[in-house]
């Protein structure tokens, strides 16, 4: 989807190493739903946001939804290779819509 | 395992033949969606359920695609006449309702040939 962008598109780090993935939309977001997934696999959801300044977290991972509900982040504390993988935001871009809109993704590599 | 399942896992099949694919969510869920995926993309809307009513259909799903819920439960996907452009990992994904996080399958990888 063109409505949703990430940044960085790849990010390779060192085990250990803290690290923020973005996504941000130019529309409201209505649901910002975060979801990781492996090459050729399905996806496994982590969070979801809904309220501006909304911030969840679970185990090593917060997610926030800023106030304008048009840009999320993702941050992963002391990063491990087990959280390699492609990260996909996914959000409600129409009020009422029941489908998700998804970006193509921030690919992230944990070096041992 | 009480997630969604689908099968089969893989198919391999050749322009113009017709193939289908199964999808059950968790057995609570009374929404399912299914989303088509394609390499280096995100995946992207197909059709979506509320219990067995189909209720929203995107204009990615041309006339040779058909789903169905019959019992609420299960659904299926099929393609007509498949060609080389409906290569792609189908997805099927269910909530408890809407704007309810979505779990998502394994998927089913197509392969036209």
């Amino acid at each position: 989807s063109q409505e949703l962008e990430h940044s960085p598109q790849s990010l390779i780090v060192q085990e250990g190493k803290n690290l923020t993935i973005n996504c941000t939309s130019s529309k409201t977001l209505y649901g910002l739903y975060w979801y990781k997934q492996k090459y050729g696999e399905g996806l496994i959801f982590l969070m979801m946001l809904q309220k501006g300044g909304e911030e969840k977290s679970h185990e090593k991972i917060t997610a926030k939804l800023d106030e304008k509900k048009q840009q999320s982040s993702l941050h992963i504390t002391a990063s491990q290779p087990s959280h390699a993988g492609i990260y996909l935001c996914g959000a409600g871009l129409l009020t009422g819509a029941n489908n998700l809109f998804f970006g193509t993704g921030t690919r992230l590599t944990v070096i041992p | 395992d009480t997630g969604v399942s689908q099968n089969p896992r893989h198919k391999i099949t050749k322009r113009g033949q017709n193939v289908t694919f199964r999808c059950d969510p968790i057995s609570e869920h009374n929404r399912l969606y299914w989303y088509r995926q394609t390499l280096g993309q995100g995946p992207e809307f197909l059709t979506y359920f509320q219990n067995e009513a189909q209720l929203e259909k995107s204009r990615l799903l041309s006339d040779r695609f058909s789903a169905e819920r019959p019992k609420g439960s299960f659904s299926t996907l099929e393609i007509q006449r498949t060609e080389q452009g409906d290569s792609a990992m189908y997805l099927c994904a269910s909530s408890l309702g809407a704007l309810r996080e979505q779990y998502f399958g394994p998927g089913t990888r197509l392969t036209v040939t």
